[in-house]
C-alpha cells in the first residue's frame, strides 16, 4: 500500500512530441505528489508539484494531470526537448510528512533530436 | 558554497572498514534527510531529521548510524557494510518535515569490496 507504481521505464520521444510519464499509487493517505527530474551525476531536483484539491496543475512546458477517484497522476512534457533528457520519478507522501516521500521507480526519457 | 553538498563523492570500502558520509546544507532549513538508490529500484528514505531530532528511522540496519549535530550538517557512519549496501547514498533538505520540496545534493556513490 505504501509503493507508488511507475510507468514505462523507459521512453525515447522525438524532438517537438510529447512525453507522458504515469503513475499510480494505493495510499489513500497519499496527499502530495511531486515530480523530479535527475540529470546523470547529479541529484533529483523538484520539477513540479500537485496536491488533490486539483485536477491539473501546469508549469511551462510541464503538466500534472491528478485523478483522485483512479489514484492515478501522470506527468506530461509539451514541445520535448533534447535538454529534458534526463530521469523522472514521481513521489508521494502523507499529511504533514510532505518530506517522507515514496518515489516510484523512475522513468528513463531520451528526447532525440 | 550554495545548495547542499555532499562529501566524498566516491567511496570505496571494505566490509569491515568505518567511514563517514557528511552532507552539508546552506539554504537555512531545518529538515534533513538520507536517501538511498539503487540501480532499478525507486529512491529509498533512510532517515529523517527535524530540528536536529531524528523522526524517522525507515527500519535501516543499525551498520548504518545517522547524526545530526545541528540543522546544518548529517553524516551517515558506516560500519561492517555488505556489498548489497553499495549504491547512491543521496543527502536533502527541506524548509521544514512536512514541506516536501526537497533539495537534493549529487550523492555519495559507495562501493563496498
Amino acid at each position: 500500500q505504501q509503493q507508488v507504481k511507475q510507468s514505462p521505464q523507459s521512453l525515447i520521444v522525438q524532438k517537438g512530441g510529447i512525453s507522458i510519464i504515469n503513475c499510480a499509487y494505493e495510499n489513500t493517505a497519499f496527499d502530495y505528489f511531486p515530480w523530479y527530474q535527475q540529470f546523470p551525476g547529479k541529484g533529483p531536483a523538484l520539477l513540479i508539484a500537485i496536491r488533490p484539491d486539483v485536477s491539473e496543475k501546469k508549469e511551462g512546458r510541464f503538466t500534472i494531470s491528478f485523478n483522485k477517484s483512479a489514484k492515478q497522476f501522470s506527468l506530461h512534457i509539451m514541445d520535448s526537448q533534447p535538454g529534458d533528457s534526463a530521469t523522472y520519478f514521481c513521489a508521494a507522501s502523507r499529511n504533514n510528512q510532505g518530506g517522507k516521500l515514496i518515489f516510484g521507480q523512475g522513468t528513463e526519457l531520451s528526447v532525440k533530436p | 558554497e550554495t545548495g547542499v553538498t555532499q562529501t566524498p563523492r566516491h567511496l570505496v570500502m571494505g566490509m569491515t572498514n568505518k567511514k563517514s558520509l557528511k552532507c552539508e546544507q546552506h539554504l537555512g532549513h531545518n529538515a534533513m534527510y538520507w536517501y538511498k538508490q539503487s540501480a532499478k529500484k525507486p529512491l529509498e528514505l533512510m532517515f529523517v531529521y527535524n530540528f536536529k531530532e531524528q523522526t524517522e528511522n525507515n527500519s535501516v540496519p543499525s551498520r548504518f548510524s545517522p547524526e545530526c549535530p545541528n540543522s546544518s550538517h548529517l553524516f551517515l557512519h558506516l560500519h561492517t557494510l555488505q556489498p548489497e549496501d553499495s549504491a547512491l547514498y543521496l543527502c536533502a533538505s527541506s524548509q521544514e518535515e512536512w514541506n516536501g520540496e526537497l533539495f537534493f545534493g549529487e550523492g555519495s556513490r559507495l562501493t563496498v569490496l
